[in-house]
């Protein structure tokens, strides 16, 4: 069946240091979508890759589908306290969707 | 709009008892899917409802049901609940179902089981 492997698992960054996940996929995906999730909240969608090699941005953070399309990274520059949560990768596939394990972002002040 | 809505938002059950959670989507929205979010298991695809039908299906057991009324509200049902089923359900809403749309989560419940 599909896998979902999202590394790292947990990321401690300073405050205005970068940071950066990854999602890869054991097949090729028709697109990706990326969450995130604060603190006791619910998942928020932020952006959708369907291109191979696609890149997005929005503001500071930058989204990139791999070339083969079975790999994503999401990177953040210059974090901000307003970034902590949970950043997940999610695909659709085998009639299902599936959720990577997502990287839990926590900022040093 | 308004958004998603779930009901009610804390549970708690004992084993073997079953259980009913409900969720409004955004309006306009025909497509309900139900997650289940765990510490050690993380965010799991239960089922997707569209227009009444059970459209896609995780893999969970058949104790895990699900149903999605004309008015697009769905509910879950669980039954013979068991300890393992303590979890945060999430439900989601979107236009067109779950590939190329956007997933509009709601709150949640969190169910606890005794």
């Amino acid at each position: 069946g599909q896998q979902v492997m999202q590394i790292p698992q947990y990321q401690h960054v300073q405050e205005g240091e970068d940071f950066t996940t990854y999602c890869n996929s054991s097949t090729t995906l028709s697109n990706i979508q990326w969450y995130k999730q604060r603190p006791g909240g619910h998942p928020v969608f932020l952006i959708q890759l369907v291109k191979s090699g696609e890149v997005k941005k929005q503001k500071r953070l930058t989204f990139q589908f791999g070339e083969a399309k079975k790999n994503s990274s999401l990177h953040i520059t210059a974090t901000q306290t307003t970034d902590v949560g949970t950043y997940f990768c999610s695909l659709f596939g085998n009639e299902k969707l599936t959720f990577g394990t997502g990287t839990r972002l926590t900022i040093i002040p | 709009k308004a958004g998603v809505t779930q009901t009610p938002r804390y549970l708690i059950k004992t084993r073997g008892q079953q259980v009913t959670l409900s969720c409004s989507p955004i309006s306009g929205h025909r497509s309900v899917s139900w997650y289940q979010q765990t510490p050690g298991q993380g965010l799991q695809f239960l089922f997707e409802y569209f227009s009444e039908t059970q459209r896609n299906k995780g893999n969970f057991p058949g104790r895990f049901s699900g149903r999605q009324f004309s008015n697009s509200r769905s509910e879950m049902n669980v039954s013979t609940l068991e300890l393992g089923d303590s979890a945060l359900y999430l439900c989601a809403s979107s236009a067109g179902g779950l590939i190329y749309n956007e997933q509009f989560f709601g709150p949640g419940t969190r169910l606890t089981v005794l």
